[in-house]
C-alpha cells in the first residue's frame, strides 16, 4: 500500500510556541493530504484538507490561523500548530490522498 | 451533519471466537467504507475496505454491507489476542475527494 511518513513522532512544547508537524508521501505524489486530530478515546477528526500548490481547506470550528498548511510539493505537507496551549494536546494525523486511506505513523503533541 | 456509530464496547471474546462489530451510517450517499484497526498510541491500520453490498473476506476478516439499512459489519473469525485493538469504521462521503468520518470505534479485547 502507499507510505505516508510523519514526522516526529512526538514532541513536548511549550506553551505559547510553535510546533511544526511534516507529512511525506514516499511512494506517491499526494496532490492532496488530510490532517486529522484525534483526542483520547475519541474518534479521528478531520482539520483540514491539504492541496497542493493552493489554499487549504478547513473544517468547521478549526481555526485556520492557528493551524497553518503549507502543500508546497507532491510529495510534503506541513502543519504548524502556532502558539500552542495545553488544549491543542493530541495526536495529530496526515493521510495522503491515494483513496485517502493510508495513514502516517501519528505526532503526539504535549503542550506544557 | 454526516454521522457514523459504533459500539464502543468494550467487546469481549474468548480467543478462537468470531468477533463481530457493527457500524452505522446517515448519509445514504455513502460510497465506499473502511475499517481500520488502531493499537493504543498507533496510527490506524487500514484493515479492509468495501465498495459494494453483501460479503467481503480477506482471510480471517469478512465485511459486510447492507446499503438499503446503512449498515456495515466487521467479522473476524479465529480471534486471536493481538486482534485486541480498537476498530474504526470510517465511510466516504466525498466521493473521489475521499474525506473519512470515523466512528469513535469499538474496544476489542480477545482473552487467551
Amino acid at each position: 500500500g502507499a507510505v505516508v511518513s510523519q514526522h516526529p513522532s512526538w514532541v513536548i512544547c511549550k506553551s505559547g510556541t510553535s510546533v511544526k508537524i511534516e507529512c511525506r508521501s514516499l511512494d506517491f505524489q499526494a496532490t492532496t493530504m488530510f490532517w486529522y486530530r484525534q483526542f483520547p478515546k475519541q474518534s479521528l477528526m478531520l482539520m483540514a484538507t491539504s492541496n497542493e500548490g493552493s489554499k487549504a481547506t478547513y473544517e468547521q470550528g478549526v481555526e485556520k490561523d492557528k493551524f497553518l498548511i503549507n502543500h508546497a510539493s507532491l510529495t510534503l505537507s506541513t502543519l504548524t500548530v502556532t502558539s500552542a496551549h495545553p488544549e491543542d494536546s493530541s495526536f495529530y494525523i496526515c493521510s495522503g490522498r491515494r483513496r485517502g486511506k493510508f495513514f502516517g505513523q501519528g505526532t503526539r503533541l504535549t503542550v506544557v | 451533519q454526516k454521522e457514523v456509530e459504533q459500539n464502543s464496547g468494550p467487546l469481549s471474546v474468548p480467543e478462537g471466537a468470531i468477533a463481530s462489530l457493527n457500524c452505522t451510517y446517515s448519509d445514504r450517499g455513502s460510497q465506499s467504507f473502511f475499517w481500520y484497526r488502531q493499537y493504543s498510541g498507533k496510527s490506524p491500520e487500514l484493515i479492509m475496505s468495501i465498495y459494494s453490498n453483501g460479503d467481503k473476506e480477506d482471510g480471517r476478516f469478512t465485511a459486510q454491507l447492507n446499503k438499503a439499512s446503512q449498515y456495515v459489519s466487521l467479522l473476524i473469525r479465529d480471534s486471536q489476542p493481538s486482534d485486541s485493538a480498537t476498530y474504526l469504521c470510517a465511510v466516504n462521503s466525498g466521493g473521489s475527494n475521499y474525506k473519512l468520518t470515523f466512528g469513535k470505534g469499538t474496544l476489542l479485547t480477545v482473552n487467551p
